[in-house]
């Protein structure tokens, strides 16, 4: 079974800061891996998404990378910002076994939440 | 530029009472899902459909149906509301299941009495 974990479980940095949050998944058999922002009471905002062929992928002061093989990702947000604080979740789909099992589920991880303060 | 959208917003059912929660993407968007997300357990997959007329379960189905006419359109029903369906509910949707990024509307505050 797929399980996917996010460190740490909350940050607080002053603006300003380069941060980075963490993803670990147990399965390698992957598709993709996809990391979306949540702010309070709202939806979710993708981010980045970085297929299983990819090392990285990087949007604006964003950076995500990909480490297959061991099962990794990291997160990269540069020079941060207050409007950066949200909750930042981590989610992968798993290739389908031959018995066909839920396609294209996204497993998320419990999330990062990330307080920027001025 | 409307993406994903799901209605109502916030919802109060009573307990045995049937709804269902809409949600209408405008990318022509071949795969859709649903997914609720409640604290402690992250959001889980409830179903999900690759295309007009296919629609099959994620891993927690049992009380809600789902059908696709469309390929805009994908509501969830409730057949018979209970508190442990209290939750936030979002639809999302993508090219494909496989090698797309998947977008995800506003949601649906939904709670049981």
């Amino acid at each position: 079974k797929q399980e996917v974990t996010q460190i740490p479980a909350a940050l607080s940095v002053p603006e300003g800061e380069n941060l980075v949050l963490n993803c670990s998944f147990t399965d390698s058999a992957i598709y993709n891996l996809q990391w979306f922002r949540q702010d309070p009471g709202k939806g979710l905002t993708s981010l980045l998404l970085i297929q299983s062929s990819q090392r990285e992928q990087t949007s604006g002061r964003l950076n995500a990378s990909l480490d297959k093989s061991s099962g990794r990702s990291t997160l990269y947000i540069a020079a941060s910002q207050p409007g950066d604080s949200a909750t930042y979740l981590c989610a992968v789909v798993k290739r389908a076994n031959a018995g066909g099992t839920s396609y294209g589920k996204l497993t998320f991880g419990q999330g990062t939440i990330l307080t920027v303060h001025p | 530029n409307a993406g994903v959208t799901q209605t109502p917003k916030f919802q109060v059912l009573k307990t045995g009472q049937s709804m269902t929660l809409q949600c209408a993407q405008d990318m022509n968007h071949e795969y859709m899902s649903w997914y609720r997300q409640d604290p402690g357990m992250g959001l889980r997959l409830i179903h999900y459909s690759v295309g007009a007329g296919i629609t099959d379960q994620g891993e927690v189905p049992n009380g809600y149906n789902v059908s696709r006419s469309t390929t805009e359109d994908f509501p969830l029903r409730l057949l018979s509301a209970a508190p442990s369906q209290t939750s936030v509910y979002f639809c999302a949707s993508s090219w494909s299941a496989s090698n797309r990024a998947q977008h995800f509307g506003d949601g649906t505050r939904l709670s049981i009495l």
